[in-house]
């Protein structure tokens, strides 16, 4: 079975900080992985997606996230933050085709 | 790109009676229809799977006579929350899914009350 782990429930930085959002996966096949944000009281908003090919994958938003086999990981970045940025991210895995498995989310926070 | 409509947005009902959810995918044909719940300050969990002309496949521990999923056509799935209880107020997200590029297309929710 596929699962998500993401350490941090909430996180906190300043504008203009380095925003890390860590996600870890277990998967028995080649996994597809996400990472959505999501705005209070809406729908998701997918940031990137690992399928295949390159591990360092770029999204929207100045996002990006790097596929580490090794590590089981898929940590998300942005080098610096902006007060929009602020909102609750969801990790998810996927065999292709199947329905994604949620992580339990992180909460970002950025002050000013 | 891929859109999925999903309506209502939000619905407010009486306790004891039914609300349909409907999700429509607009310029795709969804090979499989997901359905999530996520109650507040909490993530997606999923609830089932539908496959166009088929029964959906539930999750363990969710109702299938109480929350009944149709999905008559490729663009067309329906969740119907029926007898609706107080405890059944929650968000509910459906998720279309296409081989290809579009993947995987979410709706933008409905937001249940049930008072």
């Amino acid at each position: 079975a596929q699962s998500v782990t993401q350490l941090g429930s909430h996180v906190s930085v300043s504008e203009g900080a380095l925003v890390l959002l860590r996600c870890n996966y277990s998967s028995s096949v080649p996994p597809y992985l996400f990472w959505y944000v999501q705005y209070p009281n809406q729908g998701l908003q997918l940031l990137l997606k690992y399928t295949t090919g390159a591990t360092l994958v770029k999204g929207i938003n100045g996002f990006e996230a790097e596929f580490k086999k090794s590590e089981t990981s898929f940590h998300l970045t942005k080098p610096s933050a902006h007060m929009s940025d602020a909102a609750e991210y969801f990790c998810a895995v996927s065999d292709a085709g199947t329905a994604l498995i949620f992580g339990k989310g992180t909460t970002l926070s950025v002050s000013s | 790109g891929a859109v999925v409509s999903q309506h209502p947005s939000w619905v407010i009902c009486k306790s004891g009676t039914s609300v349909k959810i409907e999700c429509r995918s607009l310029d795709f044909q969804a090979t499989t229809m997901f359905w999530y719940r996520q109650f507040p300050k909490q993530s997606l969990m999923l609830m089932a799977t539908s496959n166009e002309g088929s029964k959906a496949t539930y999750e363990q521990g969710v109702e299938k006579d109480k929350f009944l999923i149709n999905h008559a056509s490729l663009t067309l799935s329906t969740l119907t929350v029926t007898s609706a209880h107080p405890e059944d107020s929650s968000f509910y997200i459906c998720s279309a899914y296409t081989t290809g590029s579009h993947g995987y297309t979410f709706g933008s929710g409905t937001r249940l009350t049930v008072v």
